[in-house]
């Protein structure tokens, strides 16, 4: 069975700090994704990352995939309230979550 | 809007009872997932249909079961309810196996 770990599992921060959370698994994935859930909605995808030693950028987020494709890490740059949510990894095949990083960014 | 549908957004019902869950997958998408979400931790898969077929199973009770129809319309019908199962249960689509998931809103479900 393939499990993602997620950490921190909370991080509250103020407005304008950045912040890394970390996806870590023993097992290797072929690729890993990236939800953002906000309260009340269901998940959001973010990004898929493919290749090991990959980094995508989507404006703020940084997303890497480990060389050995068994970590990924999301950073954000100068956080804003409206990053707030319940961020997600998830591996190939759908099935397999991580528990997820409860992100609070107070203005 | 990501144009997946679930039925009822809010459900209260007591221990022992018997509960049908609908989801409707966005417009042309195949395959449809089930997942539990319990208070402040990430999802547990359920199951997954693909063109009214299983195609996979995650950690299902023997009380949960699901269905896909003709119409491609899912229902994950959860009895003898117990009051651990109180939860959201996330519907999601995706073209294929391969495609990107789209979420819906989810169904509160609170077992009193």
């Amino acid at each position: 069975t393939q499990l993602l770990e997620q950490s921190p599992q909370f991080l509250s921060i103020q407005e304008g700090e950045n912040l890394t959370v970390y996806c870590n698994s023993s097992s290797v994935f072929s690729s890993l994704q990236w939800y953002r859930q906000e309260p009340g909605e269901g998940p959001v995808l973010l990004v898929t990352v493919v290749t090991g030693g990959e980094v995508k950028k989507l404006k703020r987020l940084t997303f890497q995939f480990g060389d050995a494709r068994k970590d990924s890490s999301l950073h954000i740059t100068a956080a804003q309230p409206g990053d707030t949510g319940l961020y997600l990894c998830a591996g190939e095949g759908k099935s397999t979550f991580g528990d997820g990083t409860t992100l609070t960014v107070k203005p | 809007d990501s144009g997946v549908t679930q039925t009822p957004k809010h459900l209260i019902t007591a221990t022992g009872q018997r509960v049908t869950l609908r989801c409707s997958p966005r417009s042309g998408d195949l395959s449809v997932y089930w997942y539990q979400q319990s208070l402040d931790q990430g999802l547990q898969f359920l199951i997954q249909y693909y063109n009214g077929e299983e195609r996979a199973k995650g950690n299902i009770l023997e009380r949960f079961s699901a269905q896909q129809f003709p119409d491609l319309h899912s229902e994950l019908n959860l009895s003898s309810l117990e009051l651990g199962d109180s939860a959201l249960y996330f519907c999601a689509s995706s073209v294929d196996a391969a495609g990107e998931l789209f979420f819906g809103e989810g169904s509160r479900l609170t077992v009193l």
